[in-house]
């Protein structure tokens, strides 16, 4: 099946900093999701993005399809950011079964 | 609109026992999908129902089931418990099916059952 490799696996980060997750997937994808896993275990949407670039506030995601890759901005991050992100992909073959990486665990101090 | 709810929140039982999970989708969503969460596995997929009907599983034991109403909700089904069913249960709900292939799917999760099996 199709591989969801994440990176870094745990950041660390001073309020106020930029960082960029990123998001490797093996094959090719109809769809693709990043989530926010908050510390209750909620999973917060917080893109749909199967192709090109988004932004919401301080974040943006960016998926190049053909490249097999997609990256999360966060600008300027606050402590709530902490958790952690995960993207998810849907192959666009076969059972279609979403897929998700290990995630990106974030911890932002104050 | 209100989001995905999940009950109950919080499920301790013991080896052996079964369970049952109930998932409520957004309203108008026809699709319910469920996951499995541990830190050993990470997020993995069980099963999906689309109006009524198992249309994909993953790769899990018989033990695990579901079923889908009518009305969209969806129930998930543990039998003979064992210690590595402890996990976060996670439903998602999508207005779409997962074989609408190029159609845009979109998931939204509930906020999970907790299950301790001891």
């Amino acid at each position: 099946g199709i591989q969801v490799e994440q990176s870094p696996p745990d950041l660390i980060l001073q309020e106020g900093a930029n960082s960029t997750l990123r998001c490797n997937f093996s094959d090719s994808v109809n769809n693709l999701q990043w989530f926010h896993q908050n510390p209750w275990g909620q999973l917060i949407n917080l893109f749909y993005i199967p192709s090109g670039t988004k932004q919401n506030g301080r974040l943006s995601a960016t998926t190049v399809a053909t490249e097999r890759y997609s990256l999360l901005y966060i600008s300027s991050s606050q402590t709530t950011d902490s958790g952690v992100y995960f993207c998810a992909v849907q192959p666009s073959g076969g059972s279609y079964i979403p897929t998700f990486g290990r995630g990106t665990s974030l911890i932002v101090h104050p | 609109k209100a989001g995905v709810t999940q009950t109950p929140r919080y499920l301790i039982k013991t080896r052996g026992q079964q369970v049952t999970l109930s998932c409520s989708p957004i309203s108008g969503h026809r699709s319910v999908s469920w996951y499995q969460q541990t830190p050993g596995q990470g997020l993995q997929f069980l099963f999906e129902y689309f109006s009524e009907t198992q249309r994909n599983k993953g790769n899990f034991p018989g033990r695990f089931s579901g079923r889908q109403f009518s009305n969209s909700r969806s129930e998930m089904n543990v039998s003979t418990l064992e210690l590595g069913d402890s996990a976060l249960y996670l439903c998602a709900s999508s207005s779409l099916g997962l074989a609408s292939g190029g159609l845009s799917y979109e998931q939204y999760f509930g906020p999970g059952t907790r299950l301790t099996v001891t």
